[in-house]
């Protein structure tokens, strides 16, 4: 069945580091892919998404480049702030509407 | 845009209570509506969704059940409380197939 795999976290760093977040998935067909983050002691809120081969998402200075060759989705941001601190989801959906979350990564962004 | 409300947001029952969790949306009409739950320290599990009034899927088996009296109003409820039953409990909103919107969560402790 479809499913997604993300990195283990927690991933700690330090104010403007770089930041991945490694996810990968399998599916049948096309699925678009999103990330979601949930901030502490909240929902969880899109904070971007791709829906074919070769599309970029982009959102608050996050990243992520849908790769069909490589089946992955990674996240990336080129300058962390302590605001970014969160708990983020990658997830896809390919069949209806249903969404097939990963794990989830927590970082932890350290003035 | 959507907006999902969730109440209580935070509730504390003893073992063998019942439950009952509302969700509303507002700012659309005849959405499809999901009901998630996170464990502590975990990803989300899909329980219920539904496509329209009166018609619930779900997708464990467990000692939780759902029910959409009227298009924006979804309910999670349960005769008797579980242990297993703790955690934050997240209801979504999706029109068109394709992004869900979540709203703030519903902390449930069972004691």
């Amino acid at each position: 069945g479809d499913s997604v795999t993300q990195m283990e976290g927690p991933v700690t760093l330090s104010e403007e580091a770089f930041l991945t977040i490694n996810c990968t998935y399998t599916a049948t067909g096309y699925p678009s892919l999103f990330w979601y983050v949930q901030y502490p002691g909240e929902g969880l809120q899109l904070l971007l998404k791709a829906t074919k081969a070769d599309d970029k998402g982009s959102n608050k200075g996050f990243e992520a480049t849908y790769r069909k060759e490589t089946t992955s989705f990674h996240l990336e941001k080129g300058s962390v702030q302590v605001s970014d601190s969160a708990v983020y989801f990658c997830a896809l959906t390919a069949s209806w509407g249903k969404l097939q979350f990963g794990a989830g990564t927590q970082v932890v962004v350290t003035p | 845009s959507q907006t999902i409300h969730q109440w209580p947001a935070t509730l504390v029952q003893p073992v063998g209570s019942p439950l009952s969790l509302e969700c509303t949306v507002e700012g659309t009409s005849n959405p499809n509506l999901y009901w998630y739950r996170q464990a502590a320290g975990r990803g989300l599990q899909l329980l219920f969704y539904s496509v329209g009034i009166g018609q619930i899927s779900s997708e464990v088996p467990q000692n939780l059940s759902a029910s959409r009296p009227q298009d924006r109003q979804f309910i999670l409820s349960s005769k008797k409380l579980l242990l297993s039953d703790s955690g934050f409990y997240l209801c979504a909103s999706e029109q068109g197939g394709e992004t869900q919107y979540f709203g703030p969560g519903t902390r449930l402790l069972v004691l």
